[in-house]
């Protein structure tokens, strides 16, 4: 069975400083992973998909790469913004329409 | 821009009333999920459904059923809600499995 750890559960930077969040699954078997983020008391916003494939994709600050084999993938944020400040999900796509979540990364972005 | 809209923000109800959750989309999606979100959990599938008047077990069906008459209508249905059911309640729609627009949620409390 499927599942999606997201390493730390927390997290508190200063603006400006760059960051990894972790996201590892136990198979290998996926057809794409994807990157959400999600403000307080709201849905999920799609920030970046990742085929299976692919090593990794960027788009503006943040560049996401996955590494299949090993079951991980990080999501990097450079010169973090008050404005960064959500939690960040991370999605498997198994294929069937069961995509698997990880629990997220709560990020808080210190002015 | 996708829009998907879901009947309440915030919903208190009693033990054993029967719940009623509505999605709507705007996009003439074929798919249409329906998730909980519990702290530490992460997202998990309730039911999803792939056309009108279809639909498909998640990991986590017990105690839900669904309906959709429309396409751009499915509605989650607590038969009788209880306590263990108090969450957030998720919906999405898309074209893929991976390519899931979210609704901004309705946190339930069932006391």
């Amino acid at each position: 069975k499927q599942e999606v750890t997201q390493i730390p559960a927390a997290l508190s930077v200063p603006e400006g400083e760059n960051l990894v969040l972790n996201c590892s699954f136990t198979d290998s078997a996926i057809y794409n992973l994807q990157w959400f983020r999600q403000d307080p008391g709201k849905g999920l916003t799609s920030l970046l998909l990742i085929q299976s494939s692919q090593r990794e994709q960027t788009s503006g600050r943040l560049n996401a790469s996955l590494d299949k084999s090993s079951g991980r993938s990080t999501l990097y944020i450079a010169a973090s913004q008050p404005g960064d400040s959500a939690t960040y999900l991370c999605a498997v796509d198994t294929g069937g329409f069961k995509t698997i979540f990880g629990a997220g990364t709560r990020l808080f972005v210190k002015a | 821009d996708v829009k998907v809209t879901q009947s309440s923000r915030y919903l208190v109800k009693r033990t054993g009333e029967k719940v009623f959750l509505e999605c709507v989309q705007d996009m003439d999606h074929e798919n249409m999920f329906w998730y909980r979100q519990d702290p530490g959990l992460g997202l998990r599938l309730i039911y999803f459904s792939y056309d009108v008047k279809m639909k498909e077990k998640g990991d986590i069906p017990e105690g839900y059923s669904v309906s959709r008459e429309k396409k751009e209508r499915f509605s989650l249905i607590l038969e009788s809600a209880s306590t263990n059911q108090t969450s957030m309640y998720l919906c999405a729609s898309g074209v893929g499995s991976y390519e899931q627009y979210f609704g901004p949620g309705t946190r339930l409390t069932v006391t």
